[in-house]
């Protein structure tokens, strides 16, 4: 069975800093992964994806996410900060059927 | 908007009360999600309905009833619910079969639910 797994439960950047949001699966074969970001009180809206075409995939608001197979990684980056990416940020991983695996999270604070 | 919507965003309801959320997508997905998502916890799948069966429930209690009555809407309806049942209900959709692999799901932006 697939899992997802997200090192950090909280990270904490300077603005204008580099972004990095760690995430590890546990699967098969190659899956589907995504990356979706949770502002307070609001739902999921998906960043990006990997479906097994290329493995640099950019996102939107300046997010990539680079899928590595060898180190079973798909970590989200993003050059710069900017006060309004605090959030919360899901890594997703998709192994078969519709179901999805969520990790458990990590929360973004940008700080001034 | 993101083509799932959810109602109502807010709602407080006592412990003897029944009180229904609502789900719609007119996005064409066949299969519809409950999610409930607490405080310091991981996302919960509670309920999925594929071309309005339900093919998975992960032991919720039966005082949360989900509806399907077609592929469009998705109700929960709610009866002598407890405090520690207030979260963020979230409402997904996604295509329903091998290529909502490559989709992923789209979220509604939730119902906060407190329980008083």
């Amino acid at each position: 069975a697939q899992s997802v797994t997200q090192l950090d439960s909280h990270v904490s950047v300077s603005e204008g800093t580099p972004v990095l949001l760690r995430c590890n699966y546990s699967s098969s074969y190659s899956p589907s992964l995504f990356w979706y970001v949770q502002h307070p009180n609001k739902g999921l809206q998906l960043l990006l994806k990997y479906t097994s075409a290329a493995t640099l995939v950019k996102g939107i608001n300046g997010f990539e996410a680079e899928f590595k197979k060898s180190e079973t990684s798909f970590h989200l980056t993003k050059p710069s900060a900017h006060m309004s990416d605090a959030a919360e940020y899901f890594c997703v991983g998709g192994e078969g059927g519709q179901n999805f695996v969520f990790g458990p999270g990590t929360r973004l604070s940008v700080l001034p | 908007e993101t083509g799932v919507t959810q109602t109502p965003r807010h709602l407080v309801m006592g412990m003897t009360n029944k009180k229904s959320l609502k789900c719609e997508q007119h996005l064409g997905h066949n299969a519809m999600y409950w999610y409930k998502q607490s405080a310091k916890k991981p996302l919960e799948l509670m309920f999925v309905y594929n071309f309005k069966e339900q093919t998975e429930n992960n032991s919720v209690p039966s005082r949360f009833s989900p509806e399907c009555p077609n592929s469009s809407h998705l109700f929960l309806h709610l009866h002598t619910l407890q405090p520690e049942d207030s979260a963020l209900y979230l409402c997904a959709s996604s295509q329903g079969d091998e290529s909502s692999l490559g989709y992923g799901y789209t979220f509604g932006s939730g119902t906060r639910l407190t329980v008083v």
